[in-house]
């Protein structure tokens, strides 16, 4: 099945630790996305990508960073300069930037 | 002020009731528009796109009135499984804004 997977589904993150959320996909889209999701806030842009090779800021990049080696992945890796990671994080992706996007089930960190 | 505006909830309606959710946006530059439903601790999943002239899906009517910039998203004859938080989110640029959602429960 078409789809976007992301793992793990939680994670622990100890302080000053780096860690990496993957996200995976075989619809063949060239955009991805990266957000965060808060209790009781929407979701904000933390880097997004249109093509291979390339990505953008978001809104909240500070203490995150992305990589696009390959079209169908898009890991983001949450450094010990982000002091306050515990979120719920969602992976998206759409056919171009223009489009609806679609998301993978989520990954929850939170601190030891 | 946020760029996308909706009211919380939440709205508890009965099965069989009709309940209609506006969102308001800021950003007259705002190019498409679309409604998300997004269940407790799950991802968002695309409910229905809203197009100028309006459109309708099986009970979920979504319209845009542009010249007010609010969007609305109706649901007729509600289901117990349609209890969810329903997202508003907006393409600005390459961008998409998501609004805080409103929470609906649907009881027997």
């Amino acid at each position: 099945d078409g789809g976007i997977t992301q793992s793990p589904k939680y994670l622990f993150r100890k302080e000053g630790q780096n860690v990496t959320l993957s996200c995976e996909q075989n619809l063949n889209h060239d955009a991805m996305y990266w957000y965060r999701q808060d209790p009781g806030q929407g979701l904000r842009l933390i880097y997004y990508s249109q093509i291979v090779n390339d990505f953008q800021k978001g809104d909240i990049a500070e203490g995150y960073s992305v990589s696009r080696e390959k079209k169908e992945s898009f890991p983001l890796t949450v450094t010990s300069a982000q002091k306050n990671p515990t979120a719920f994080y969602l992976c998206a992706s759409s056919g171009s930037l223009n489009q609806p996007q679609h998301f993978g089930d989520g990954t929850r960190l939170s601190i030891l | 002020r946020k760029e996308v505006e909706q009211d919380p909830g939440p709205f508890n309606v009965p099965e069989g009731a009709t309940v209609a959710f506006n969102c308001t946006y800021s950003n007259s530059a705002s190019q498409s528009f679309f409604w998300y439903r997004q269940d407790c601790r799950k991802e968002p999943k695309l409910l229905m796109s809203v197009y100028s002239s309006g459109n309708e899906d099986g009970r979920f009517t979504a319209q845009l009135n542009r010249a007010s910039q609010y969007i609305s998203l109706l649901i007729r004859d509600s289901k117990l499984s349609d209890s969810a938080t329903y997202l508003c989110v907006v393409l600005r640029g390459d961008k998409l804004i998501f609004g805080t959602g409103t929470r609906l429960q649907v009881f027997p």
